[in-house]
């Protein structure tokens, strides 16, 4: 199985920063990343699909970059609402497999 | 409206049985990959399983042989039936759309406790 490693596993930023998450592939997944915001007691959901693309309907302070093993979740300009805990996706073969979090919180 | 709706979780003993439903509405269940999700108290994601739009399916190592997936395309609904459950098993199932391979619509989840 292809592991996926977050880091940090904490963050915590003050509104208007900019914060940047990684995540790292055991082995190559070409682009095939997804990342998921997660707020409690919510269902995940997509920001970032294909490492890079924007998913319909979400602030275009959200961006994803990265090929292969390595791959970042950038917000510009941090908000409020960004209070979330966030999950990178491999889906380049089964089983899919998740990063373990990162926990976001606002100063 | 295009949404998943999840039920059948509930409080179970280990050894026990539950079958989780997934209700979709808005579009064909059946045309798209569809996928169950788990997520234990306080814990990361995990992926258990995936159906094809071919009715084959994939399911994780920690969960084969216990936990079939499984549709009825006339009621647009994907199934998990959940068998030997263990108190590991414990956690809020997802059912998601998968999109190319990303989850572009989940549902709310429900919960399922496995305790004597």
């Amino acid at each position: 199985d292809i592991q996926m490693t977050q880091s940090p596993s904490t963050l915590s930023a003050s509104v208007g920063d900019r914060v940047t998450i990684t995540c790292r592939a055991s082995q190559s997944i070409s682009r095939w990343l997804a990342w998921y915001q997660q707020k409690p007691g919510r269902a995940p959901k997509v920001l970032i699909y294909k490492a890079s693309s924007l998913q319909t309907g979400v602030p275009s302070r959200f961006s994803g970059s990265g090929s292969e093993t390595e791959f970042t979740l950038t917000i510009s300009s941090l908000q409020p609402d960004d209070s979330a805990t966030y999950y990178c996706q491999q889906y380049h073969n089964y089983p899919n497999t998740f990063g373990q979090g990162t926990m976001l919180e606002i100063k | 409206e295009v949404q998943l709706v999840e039920s059948g979780g509930g409080l179970v003993q280990p050894g026990g049985s539950l079958r989780l439903s997934c209700a979709a509405s808005g579009f064909n269940a059946g045309g798209n990959y569809m996928t169950w999700v788990r997520q234990a108290p306080g814990k990361g994601l995990e992926w258990v399983s995936v159906l094809y739009t071919t009715g084959s399916a994939i399911i994780a190592d920690s969960v084969k042989g216990r936990f079939t997936i499984s549709r009825d395309i006339s009621k647009n609904t994907l199934y998990l039936q959940m068998d030997s459950l263990r108190v590991e098993d414990t956690a809020t199932y997802y059912c998601a759309r998968s999109s190319s391979g990303w989850f572009d619509l989940w549902g709310q989840g429900t919960l399922v406790t496995v305790s004597s």
